[in-house]
């Protein structure tokens, strides 16, 4: 049973552009979570989506911060107009539908912002 | 509201010693207790949970955790440090809804 996959591993971006995050839950997870975890800082709480439903995004920033879990396919965290302070490690985590509550976290995404 | 406290940004331990990572903990309702370890440039890996029942958990790697309700702790403990337990450790706790809150970390340095 492969574990959490997130893609890309290192992403660069310039100011402005957009970042798109991919995670793929481990088979038969069906809730994902998305953090930040700034350097030297613990994770912090992003948003937690069900399939096709976003249940808290009360950690999401307000503007360019985008996420979605659909039907087919991995949670994309999306990241419109990055800036400089958007640079972080992105982790997903996956949660069975069982709520066994034991959060199983991928590799993490580095974004660097130049 | 919930938060999670880990009063020491880094431990110091030598190889054979037994080690404690504190953390404390704020939270309505019955608490679900959790201690994840990063090594660097990795995800975060799961290493025990508290849901209910004793009080002492035991987890992997030779790890275990102590619940103190009254004390509102939930500090984690190895009897004899490896060189290899060297890494960032994280409490977490989440209440009955969803969100989990994770410490600051506290980094474990295991002396050879």
């Amino acid at each position: 049973n492969a574990g959490v996959m997130q893609n890309p591993r290192h992403l660069v971006r310039r100011r402005g552009q957009e970042a798109r995050l991919r995670c793929s839950p481990m088979k038969g997870h069906s809730h994902v979570y998305w953090y930040r975890q700034l350097p030297e800082e613990g994770l912090k709480f992003m948003v937690y989506l069900q399939k096709e439903n976003i249940i808290d995004e009360s950690g999401m920033p307000k503007e360019r911060f985008s996420a979605e879990f659909p039907k087919e396919g991995p949670s994309i965290l999306r990241i419109q107009q990055v800036v400089r302070g958007d640079s972080a490690a992105y982790f997903c985590a996956s949660l069975d539908s069982t709520f066994t509550d034991t959060q199983y976290f991928g590799p993490g995404t580095r974004l660097t912002v130049l | 509201a919930q938060s999670v406290a880990q009063p020491e940004d880094q431990v110091n331990v030598a190889e054979g010693n037994p080690l404690t990572v504190k953390c404390t903990y704020s939270v309505s309702g019955n608490p679900y207790l959790f201690w994840y370890v990063q090594y660097p440039n990795r995800g975060l890996q799961f290493l025990l949970k508290y849901i209910t029942g004793d009080n002492l958990v035991k987890g992997s790697y030779g790890f275990e955790a102590e619940f103190n309700k009254s004390q509102t702790s939930f500090h984690l403990k190895k009897p004899s440090a490896l060189v290899s337990d060297s890494a960032l450790y994280f409490c977490a706790v989440r209440d009955r809804g969803f969100k989990t809150i994770f410490g600051a970390g506290t980094r474990l340095f295991v002396k050879a």
